[in-house]
């Protein structure tokens, strides 16, 4: 069965700082992969996804994040993070279209002034 | 405007009384699906629903009931709940059209079961 591991439950970063989130994948093939945000008290917005193509996907807010298919990892990345970046960040796989997204246990992220 | 709407927001009941959560989307898209949400263990799918009167399990279905009448609605229903099914349930649809915007989440349902 496929899994998705996010390794850092929590994450503090200065505003101004770049910030990294790990999300690693077990399946055989190549899923489809997002990254979703949750502000606190709200619904989850889609940030990105990566079907096939190009492994470095750009996203809404500024955000990145690379495919990498040797390691299984799709970890989402942010230049200059904003105090508004203070939310919860999951990564979720499916593994074909249609199917069912499993979901990461989620980083969730503080933005120190 | 495009959305997804789940009511009730919130609710408070005692176990083994039934209850139905509705979930209604105005974007004609042919995927919906319940999740819920627990810390730490982000979110897990209960069911899903590829199209109107198609529907299958997720990861934890036990407990839950949907159905998928027509397509804008895909309501969760509760039997006989537990406490253990207390916790934030979310409703997703999806066009599947490959753009960024494709994926919807509603506003949550947070649920106590006393």
């Amino acid at each position: 069965a496929q899994s998705v591991t996010q390794p850092d439950i929590h994450i503090t970063v200065s505003e101004g700082a770049s910030l990294e989130l790990r999300c690693n994948y077990s399946y055989g093939a190549t899923p489809y992969l997002f990254w979703y945000v949750q502000s606190p008290g709200q619904g989850l917005q889609l940030l990105l996804k990566y079907f096939s193509g190009d492994t470095l996907v750009q996203g809404i807010k500024g955000f990145e994040a690379e495919f990498k298919r040797s390691q299984s990892s799709f970890n989402l990345r942010k230049p200059s993070v904003h105090w508004s970046d203070a939310a919860e960040y999951f990564c979720a796989v499916e593994k074909a279209a249609g199917n069912k997204l499993t979901f990461g246990g989620g980083t969730r992220v503080l933005v120190k002034p | 405007e495009a959305q997804v709407t789940q009511n009730p927001r919130y609710l408070i009941t005692v176990t083994g009384k039934k209850l139905t959560v509705t979930c209604s989307q105005n974007m004609n898209h042919e995927y919906m699906s319940w999740y819920r949400q627990d810390p730490g263990l982000g979110l897990r799918q209960i069911y899903y629903s590829m199209n109107v009167e198609v529907t299958d399990k997720g990861d934890v279905p036990e407990g839950y009931k949907v159905s998928r009448k027509e397509k804008r609605n895909f309501p969760l229903i509760l039997e006989s709940p537990s406490p253990n099914q207390t916790s934030l349930y979310f409703c997703a649809s999806s066009s599947r059209d490959g753009s960024l915007e494709t994926q919807y989440f509603g506003p949550g349902t947070r649920l106590l079961v006393l």
